[in-house]
């Protein structure tokens, strides 16, 4: 299974942005990038997935490099209740549909 | 809408006795479930999934067992529980793989004593 790496953690001040980057380098061309987070005490969510273009939704965009071996999930502005584990997942299109997580990236907002 | 529900929320138990945590989806047929494991302070481990009823892969043989009696239905049992047991459990469905996303249930806090 290709394999993503993380930071363990990231400070950000609040009111800014956040950049939080993930490195993939085994990923295949059919891998979809999937970002999760988890808030304390809670089930992960769902925040943004894609797979070669960049995407914006409602709570961030994701940046994905040309040859997609990293990617980079924005904040465009951390509000205090954005502090978390952040995810980067890889989930085939082929294959066993199998969805493992790694350890993440814990998220602190410095008011 | 689509709902998972996980119950208990919390629940303590003795070393050596029986465990059973149910999971169901409502508003979908034939998801995907997943039962995953988050030790203190860890990432999540999964545990177990399964893409149809009586269809159980395992990630991680250990103590625990999973079975899928009904399409939204999956169950987390162990018959003999140990202090490494104790975690924060969370069950979660997809509709299919790829670019669909995951569902988390709020999560069962297992303490054995």
């Amino acid at each position: 299974d290709a394999k993503t790496t993380q930071p363990n953690s990231m400070e950000s001040n609040e009111e800014e942005p956040v950049h939080l980057p993930c490195n993939h380098s085994t990923i295949s061309g059919t891998d979809y990038i999937h970002w999760y987070r988890q808030l304390p005490s809670q089930g992960p969510e769902y925040v943004i997935h894609g797979l070669t273009s960049n995407v914006n939704n409602r709570m961030a965009s994701l940046a994905i490099a040309e040859d997609r071996k990293s990617s980079t999930l924005i904040l465009h502005r951390a509000t205090l209740r954005d502090a978390a584990v952040y995810y980067c997942i890889l989930s085939p299109r082929f294959g066993n549909e199998k969805l493992t997580f790694g350890t993440g990236t814990r998220l602190t907002i410095i008011p | 809408s689509q709902t998972i529900h996980q119950w208990p929320a919390t629940l303590v138990q003795p070393v050596g006795s029986p465990l059973s945590l149910e999971c169901t989806v409502e508003g979908t047929s034939n998801p995907n479930l997943y039962w995953y494991r988050q030790a203190a302070g860890r990432g999540l481990q999964l545990l177990f999934y399964s893409v149809g009823i009586g269809q159980i892969s395992s990630e991680v043989p250990q103590n625990l067992s999973a079975s899928r009696p009904q399409d939204r239905q999956f169950i987390l049992s162990s018959k003999k529980l140990l202090l490494s047991d104790s975690g924060f459990y969370l069950c979660a469905w997809r509709a299919g793989r790829g670019n669909t996303e995951a569902f988390f249930g709020q999560g069962t806090r297992l303490t054995v004593v």
